[in-house]
């Protein structure tokens, strides 16, 4: 019931479409649904974040989309770039009171954008 | 202001042998995490500290991981002894207090022989 999952494992998007990458959740304790960028040798950053009481973030050219009751929330990368070339993770966080920022990741998705 | 600082960057050692990540968080953050992540794998959470107190070790294996965070700023995760399936990133955070980003540090790099 911890578990994120998160597909696809790795994608392929020509430089100016569209990539798309979903994420599960069963926990419905969850409250706060980040997305990082990793680039390799890096740390992952924080790109986008949502909390449950809104359906749609955007910021951007990256938006995330939100299903409460599917317990689902994917990115959406516009106009994708050849920088945009790294691995993306979903995580969910149990914050509300206790704020502790447990993040629970997915199991990441290597995007590749070609020129 | 500079982010988290981990060292060493990258390790290479022998089975069974000791080695110690170092990691210097944001100055100013309160809650310091390690995170082990392995190969094509999310990062996992080892251990969680509220200053110089570990609020959540309940994936650290006790039996051979240590960590410790002295005056509530840097923090020293060990591994003794170091087995073949330990080779991994460990990766820092850290956040302030009342919340907020989690900052990631760039990782340590484990190679175990």
């Amino acid at each position: 019931q911890q578990q994120v999952k998160q597909s696809p494992q790795s994608l392929i998007v020509q430089k100016g479409g569209i990539s798309i990458i979903n994420c599960a959740y069963e926990n419905t304790a969850f409250d706060y649904f980040p997305w990082y960028q990793q680039f390799p040798g890096k740390g992952p950053a924080l790109l986008i974040a949502i909390r449950p009481d809104v359906s749609e973030k955007k910021e951007g050219r990256f938006t995330i989309s939100f299903n409460k009751s599917a317990k689902q929330f994917s990115l959406h990368i516009m106009d994708s770039q050849p920088g945009d070339s790294a691995t993306y993770f979903c995580a969910a966080s149990i914050d509300g009171s206790s704020n502790t920022g447990k993040l629970i990741f997915g199991q990441g998705t290597t995007l590749q954008v070609k020129p | 202001e500079a982010g988290v600082v981990q060292s060493p960057r990258y390790k290479i050692i022998e089975k069974k042998q000791p080695v110690a990540f170092w990691c210097n968080p944001i100055s100013g953050h309160n809650t310091l995490y390690w995170y082990l992540q392995n190969l094509g794998q999310g990062p996992e959470l080892l251990i969680r500290y509220e200053n110089e107190e570990a609020v959540d070790d309940s994936q650290l294996p006790k039996d051979r991981f240590s960590a410790e965070r002295l005056k509530g700023v840097d923090s020293t995760l060990k591994i003794q002894p170091a087995e073949l399936g330990d080779s991994a990133v460990y990766l820092c955070a850290s956040r302030r207090g009342d919340g907020g980003e989690l900052f990631f540090g760039e990782g340590s790099r484990l190679t175990v022989l």
